[in-house]
């Protein structure tokens, strides 16, 4: 099975701090992505990145960075949180292949930030 | 005009009820249509995968799309309350490798 792992479920920082959120998975993906997901708003692409070293943005790109270093692990940077930014994120991963299995993008459990 | 339209819900349908969810779409470029599902406190994952028109079909769940009404629909028979979740409509073109979410729908079946 494959597996996305993010490094913590609950978050809560204060506005101004730098914030880091991993996400690491286990499959050997090329693609991954990192999303927001809010009320009224659904899930909205911040960041993706199709191999290591390489990132694209999304459609929500200000205020965020990333970093993917090694294939399996993708970083999403909030260099300076705001309160607009308290959200739930998720990562995501999907092989860069055709069809069916580029779509099956393969989720984690997502992490909820709260910035005060 | 958002490019993927979707009702928030929340539906309420008792177990047994054959259930309809809906998206509509304003890129013509879409040929890739999906939904996926989401648990509570879960990440989405994959529940159904159509390419261009048609219907498909998977145990309790149909897939429509009708890209000349720019307009896909997931059909659930006998409900059940397991099926309680929010329901994410997702698309693209062949241009791209980006997913759009629709905001997802609240299902609830009642037992």
């Amino acid at each position: 099975d494959v597996k996305v792992t993010q490094s913590s479920r609950y978050l809560v920082k204060r506005t101004g701090e730098k914030v880091f959120l991993e996400c690491v998975q286990d499959m050997d993906h090329e693609n991954m992505f990192w999303y927001r997901q809010d009320p009224g708003l659904g899930l909205r692409l911040i960041y993706f990145s199709y191999d290591v070293k390489m990132k694209e943005k999304g459609d929500i790109p200000e205020g965020y960075s990333v970093s993917r270093e090694k294939k399996e692990r993708f970083s999403l940077i909030l260099e300076s949180a705001s309160t607009n930014q308290t959200s739930m994120y998720l990562c995501a991963s999907s092989p860069q292949t055709s069809g069916r299995f580029l779509d099956t993008q393969y989720f984690g459990p997502g992490t909820r930030l709260t910035v005060l | 005009q958002k490019e993927v339209e979707q009702d928030p819900g929340p539906l309420s349908v008792p177990e047994g009820a054959i259930v309809s969810l809906n998206c509509t779409y304003s890129n013509s470029a879409f040929q890739y249509f999906m939904w996926y599902r989401q648990y509570s406190r879960k990440g989405p994952e994959l529940l159904m995968y159509t390419y261009s028109s048609g219907n498909k079909e998977d145990g309790r769940f149909t897939a429509q799309v009708d890209k000349s009404s720019k307009y896909i629909s997931l059909f659930i028979r006998d409900s059940q309350p397991s099926d309680s979740a929010t329901y994410l409509c997702a698309m693209r073109s062949g241009a791209t490798n980006k997913l759009i979410f629709g905001t997802g729908t609240l299902l609830a079946v009642q037992p």
